[in-house]
Protein backbone atom coordinates (compact mmCIF):
# COMPACT_ATOMS: atom_id res chain seq x y z
CA UNK A 1 0.00 0.00 0.00
CA UNK A 2 1.58 3.31 -1.01
CA UNK A 3 -1.09 5.60 -0.20
CA UNK A 4 -2.42 8.05 2.17
CA UNK A 5 -6.14 7.49 2.35
CA UNK A 6 -7.91 11.17 3.77
CA UNK A 7 -11.58 11.28 4.97
CA UNK A 8 -13.66 12.71 3.76
CA UNK A 9 -13.17 13.93 0.55
CA UNK A 10 -15.01 17.05 0.94
CA UNK A 11 -17.04 18.50 4.48
CA UNK A 12 -19.33 21.57 4.62
CA UNK A 13 -19.75 22.64 8.06
CA UNK A 14 -21.16 25.27 10.27
CA UNK A 15 -19.26 27.55 12.42
CA UNK A 16 -20.58 26.21 15.23
CA UNK A 17 -19.58 22.30 14.41
CA UNK A 18 -17.03 20.15 15.65
CA UNK A 19 -15.96 17.56 12.87
CA UNK A 20 -12.91 15.27 12.59
CA UNK A 21 -10.62 14.98 9.27
CA UNK A 22 -8.88 11.44 9.15
CA UNK A 23 -5.89 10.54 7.62
CA UNK A 24 -4.25 7.05 7.53
CA UNK A 25 -1.41 5.26 5.69
CA UNK A 26 0.24 2.10 6.09
CA UNK A 27 3.69 2.04 4.71
CA UNK A 28 5.51 2.68 8.14
CA UNK A 29 6.10 5.96 7.65
CA UNK A 30 7.05 7.51 11.20
CA UNK A 31 6.14 11.36 10.15
CA UNK A 32 2.98 12.47 9.13
CA UNK A 33 1.96 16.44 8.28
CA UNK A 34 -1.23 18.75 8.24
CA UNK A 35 -1.00 21.46 5.20
CA UNK A 36 -3.30 23.86 4.50
CA UNK A 37 -4.17 24.79 1.02
CA UNK A 38 -6.16 28.08 -0.22
CA UNK A 39 -7.12 28.28 -3.98
CA UNK A 40 -4.23 29.09 -6.04
CA UNK A 41 -1.30 28.80 -2.92
CA UNK A 42 0.75 26.46 -2.03
CA UNK A 43 0.41 24.28 0.63
CA UNK A 44 1.00 25.66 3.97
CA UNK A 45 2.10 23.48 6.67
CA UNK A 46 -0.18 23.39 9.80
CA UNK A 47 1.21 20.56 12.37
CA UNK A 48 4.09 17.96 12.01
CA UNK A 49 4.07 14.64 14.02
CA UNK A 50 7.22 12.55 14.52
CA UNK A 51 6.88 9.16 16.14
CA UNK A 52 3.27 9.95 17.20
CA UNK A 53 4.62 12.89 18.56
CA UNK A 54 3.62 16.39 18.11
CA UNK A 55 7.12 18.18 16.53
CA UNK A 56 5.66 21.30 14.85
CA UNK A 57 2.87 23.66 15.48
CA UNK A 58 3.40 26.70 13.07
CA UNK A 59 1.20 29.21 15.39
CA UNK A 60 -2.17 27.39 14.40
CA UNK A 61 -5.18 28.62 16.21
CA UNK A 62 -6.61 26.25 18.47
CA UNK A 63 -9.90 25.93 16.95
CA UNK A 64 -7.96 23.42 14.96
CA UNK A 65 -6.87 20.34 17.13
CA UNK A 66 -4.36 17.70 16.00
CA UNK A 67 -4.22 13.88 17.17
CA UNK A 68 -2.20 11.33 16.20
CA UNK A 69 -3.33 7.73 17.99
CA UNK A 70 -1.41 5.46 16.40
CA UNK A 71 1.46 5.00 13.53
CA UNK A 72 -0.89 5.16 10.81
CA UNK A 73 -3.63 7.23 11.66
CA UNK A 74 -3.71 11.02 12.18
CA UNK A 75 -6.57 13.22 12.93
CA UNK A 76 -7.46 17.18 12.79
CA UNK A 77 -10.40 18.23 14.69
CA UNK A 78 -11.99 21.08 13.83
CA UNK A 79 -14.47 23.10 16.15
CA UNK A 80 -15.82 27.20 15.99
CA UNK A 81 -14.24 27.41 12.64
CA UNK A 82 -14.58 30.64 10.37
CA UNK A 83 -15.32 31.11 7.26
CA UNK A 84 -11.75 32.15 5.77
CA UNK A 85 -10.81 28.39 7.38
CA UNK A 86 -12.10 26.43 3.96
CA UNK A 87 -9.51 25.26 2.42
CA UNK A 88 -7.79 21.93 0.95
CA UNK A 89 -6.41 20.15 3.88
CA UNK A 90 -3.78 17.89 3.06
CA UNK A 91 -2.29 15.03 4.74
CA UNK A 92 1.04 13.70 4.28
CA UNK A 93 3.62 11.24 5.41
CA UNK A 94 7.31 10.00 5.10
CA UNK A 95 9.45 7.51 6.35
CA UNK A 96 10.69 10.27 8.65
CA UNK A 97 11.93 13.25 8.47
CA UNK A 98 12.48 15.83 5.34
CA UNK A 99 15.46 13.80 3.36
CA UNK A 100 12.23 11.75 1.76
CA UNK A 101 9.66 12.73 -0.60
CA UNK A 102 6.56 12.91 0.78
CA UNK A 103 3.29 11.54 -0.26
CA UNK A 104 0.28 13.35 0.35
CA UNK A 105 -3.49 12.70 0.25
CA UNK A 106 -6.13 13.71 -2.02
CA UNK A 107 -7.30 16.18 0.57
CA UNK A 108 -10.27 17.00 2.21
CA UNK A 109 -11.92 19.87 0.75
CA UNK A 110 -13.23 21.88 3.96
CA UNK A 111 -15.99 25.00 3.15
CA UNK A 112 -17.62 25.95 6.39
CA UNK A 113 -20.60 28.17 6.43
CA UNK B 1 10.84 27.93 7.07
CA UNK B 2 13.11 28.46 3.70
CA UNK B 3 12.08 30.75 1.75
CA UNK B 4 12.53 30.58 -2.33
CA UNK B 5 11.45 32.58 -4.89
CA UNK B 6 9.88 30.42 -8.04
CA UNK B 7 9.61 32.03 -11.79
CA UNK B 8 7.62 32.81 -13.70
CA UNK B 9 3.98 32.37 -11.69
CA UNK B 10 2.41 31.82 -14.75
CA UNK B 11 3.39 30.41 -17.99
CA UNK B 12 1.44 29.34 -21.02
CA UNK B 13 2.47 27.25 -23.47
CA UNK B 14 1.84 25.91 -27.30
CA UNK B 15 1.70 22.04 -27.01
CA UNK B 16 5.38 21.16 -28.21
CA UNK B 17 6.84 24.45 -26.90
CA UNK B 18 9.35 23.91 -23.93
CA UNK B 19 8.97 24.94 -20.20
CA UNK B 20 11.11 26.12 -17.90
CA UNK B 21 10.35 27.26 -13.77
CA UNK B 22 12.74 28.56 -11.68
CA UNK B 23 13.48 28.35 -7.97
CA UNK B 24 16.50 30.59 -6.62
CA UNK B 25 17.65 30.76 -2.84
CA UNK B 26 19.72 33.39 -1.01
CA UNK B 27 20.60 30.58 1.13
CA UNK B 28 22.26 27.39 0.72
CA UNK B 29 20.17 24.61 0.84
CA UNK B 30 20.56 21.50 1.88
CA UNK B 31 17.90 19.74 -1.09
CA UNK B 32 15.45 20.56 -2.78
CA UNK B 33 12.29 18.58 -4.01
CA UNK B 34 10.11 19.40 -6.90
CA UNK B 35 6.25 18.44 -6.91
CA UNK B 36 3.34 18.55 -9.63
CA UNK B 37 -0.06 19.52 -8.35
CA UNK B 38 -2.89 18.70 -11.38
CA UNK B 39 -5.88 21.12 -11.16
CA UNK B 40 -8.49 20.07 -8.53
CA UNK B 41 -5.37 17.40 -7.16
CA UNK B 42 -3.09 16.79 -4.81
CA UNK B 43 1.10 17.64 -4.75
CA UNK B 44 2.94 14.88 -5.94
CA UNK B 45 6.44 13.95 -5.06
CA UNK B 46 8.79 14.28 -8.84
CA UNK B 47 12.65 14.10 -7.60
CA UNK B 48 14.93 15.35 -4.92
CA UNK B 49 17.75 16.73 -5.86
CA UNK B 50 20.88 16.40 -3.23
CA UNK B 51 24.14 16.79 -4.70
CA UNK B 52 25.53 20.47 -6.04
CA UNK B 53 25.53 20.20 -9.72
CA UNK B 54 22.84 17.42 -10.15
CA UNK B 55 21.31 17.08 -13.10
CA UNK B 56 18.62 14.55 -13.32
CA UNK B 57 15.89 13.22 -16.17
CA UNK B 58 12.30 11.76 -16.06
CA UNK B 59 11.37 11.32 -19.75
CA UNK B 60 10.67 14.73 -20.74
CA UNK B 61 11.37 16.44 -17.46
CA UNK B 62 15.17 17.46 -16.97
CA UNK B 63 15.96 18.86 -12.76
CA UNK B 64 18.88 20.82 -12.17
CA UNK B 65 20.65 21.93 -8.55
CA UNK B 66 22.69 24.51 -8.65
CA UNK B 67 26.50 24.22 -7.87
CA UNK B 68 26.10 26.53 -5.06
CA UNK B 69 23.18 25.06 -4.04
CA UNK B 70 21.26 27.96 -4.11
CA UNK B 71 18.49 27.59 -6.91
CA UNK B 72 16.97 24.54 -9.25
CA UNK B 73 14.62 24.13 -12.50
CA UNK B 74 12.48 21.82 -14.11
CA UNK B 75 12.43 21.95 -17.81
CA UNK B 76 9.99 20.38 -19.94
CA UNK B 77 10.90 19.27 -23.13
CA UNK B 78 7.86 19.14 -26.02
CA UNK B 79 4.97 19.88 -23.14
CA UNK B 80 1.91 17.97 -23.82
CA UNK B 81 -1.22 18.88 -22.54
CA UNK B 82 -0.99 16.04 -20.04
CA UNK B 83 1.85 18.58 -18.08
CA UNK B 84 -0.67 21.24 -17.30
CA UNK B 85 -0.91 21.68 -13.56
CA UNK B 86 1.15 23.97 -10.98
CA UNK B 87 5.00 22.55 -10.61
CA UNK B 88 6.54 23.22 -7.18
CA UNK B 89 10.05 23.56 -5.68
CA UNK B 90 9.90 22.42 -1.58
CA UNK B 91 13.73 23.85 -0.71
CA UNK B 92 14.83 21.72 2.60
CA UNK B 93 18.04 23.08 5.04
CA UNK B 94 18.94 20.49 7.62
CA UNK B 95 15.80 18.46 8.79
CA UNK B 96 13.25 21.44 8.60
CA UNK B 97 9.57 20.19 7.32
CA UNK B 98 9.04 20.91 3.53
CA UNK B 99 7.96 24.57 3.15
CA UNK B 100 6.79 25.21 -0.46
CA UNK B 101 7.31 27.77 -3.70
CA UNK B 102 4.23 29.55 -4.77
CA UNK B 103 4.58 27.29 -7.80
CA UNK B 104 4.45 27.96 -11.45
CA UNK B 105 1.23 27.29 -12.92
CA UNK B 106 1.59 25.74 -16.51
CA UNK B 107 -0.72 26.00 -19.28
CA UNK B 108 -0.98 23.92 -22.34
CA UNK B 109 -2.45 25.00 -25.75
CA UNK B 110 -3.09 22.25 -28.19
Amino acid sequence: DTEVTQTPKHLVMGMTNKKSLKCEQHMGHRAMYWYKQKAKKPPELMFVYSYEKLSINESVPSRFSPECPNSSLLNLHLHALQPEDSALYLCASTPGGGRYGYTFGSGTRLTVV
Amino acid sequence: GQQVMQIPQYQHVQEGEDFTTYCNSSTTLSNIQWYKQRPGGHPVFLIQLVKSGEVKKQKRLTFQFGEAKKNSSLHITATQTTDVGTYFCAPLVGNTPLVFGKGTRLSVIA
